[in-house]
């Protein structure tokens, strides 16, 4: 089930640089998409996230842009920092149903931010 | 901040034997969700609940797993005989009643011996 992408398993950055993250979907049906922040021996962190219905969200460092005609998604992480080396996991949901949202999680992207 | 929480952290087993994993939700969430995701791979969802029963169940939520919500306040899984392949960390995750993001407990891990 590769429904949600990944390509990237690593990226190193230096501090003060932008840090883009990747993520490719496959399910035209997708209509919520997720950006989380793992730490080792921790659960996702929730960052952004963004509707189908809009191409850009902004929230501080952190902005996420959405591609539907290519099924592309990319988190941007400017200035990077030291603290926001993590493992980030993009994923997508399908609303099925009231507020039921099963996720599907693309493998993640360990980011280093060195300093 | 409300967060997630779940008990044990860490949690050995022997091959076949009932193991319950639990978690807190945060307080004025309704829905609830299982996750796990076995060393080196993906976070795989399991199952959905709402309302005091299941929404949705992934293939891999076979007779083997059950969930419940025994009071107002914790949500568990059960897996009845546990097998190697079982071993992973399982998240806990929960959302109110019209939002789309999920929060994520910290995990437990769960290592079948």
């Amino acid at each position: 089930d590769q429904q949600v992408k990944q390509n990237s398993p690593s990226l190193s950055v230096q501090e003060g640089r932008i840090s883009i993250l990747n993520c490719d979907y496959t399910n035209s049906m997708f209509d919520y998409f997720l950006w989380y922040k793992k730490y080792p021996a921790e659960g996702p962190t929730f960052l952004i996230s963004i509707s189908s219905i809009k191409d850009k969200n902004e929230d501080g460092r952190f902005t996420v842009f959405l591609n539907k005609s290519a099924k592309h998604l990319s988190l941007h992480i400017v200035p990077s920092q030291p603290g926001d080396s993590a493992v980030y996991f993009c994923a997508a949901s399908l609303n099925s149903g009231g507020s039921n949202y099963k996720l599907t999680f693309g493998k993640g992207t360990l980011l280093t931010v060195n300093p | 901040e409300p967060e997630v929480t779940q008990t044990p952290s860490h949690q050995v087993t022997q091959m076949g034997q009932e193991v319950i994993l639990r978690c807190v939700p945060i307080s004025n969430h309704l829905y609830f969700y299982w996750y796990r995701q076995i060393l080196g791979q993906k976070v795989e969802f399991l199952v959905s609940f709402y309302n005091n029963e299941i929404s949705e169940k992934s293939e891999i939520f076979d007779d083997q797993f059950s969930v419940e919500r025994p009071d107002g306040s914790n949500f568990t899984l059960k897996i009845r005989s546990t097998k190697l392949e079982d071993s992973a960390m399982y998240f806990c995750a929960s959302n109110r009643v019209g939002a789309d993001t999920q929060y994520f407990g910290p995990g437990t891990r769960l290592t079948v011996l």
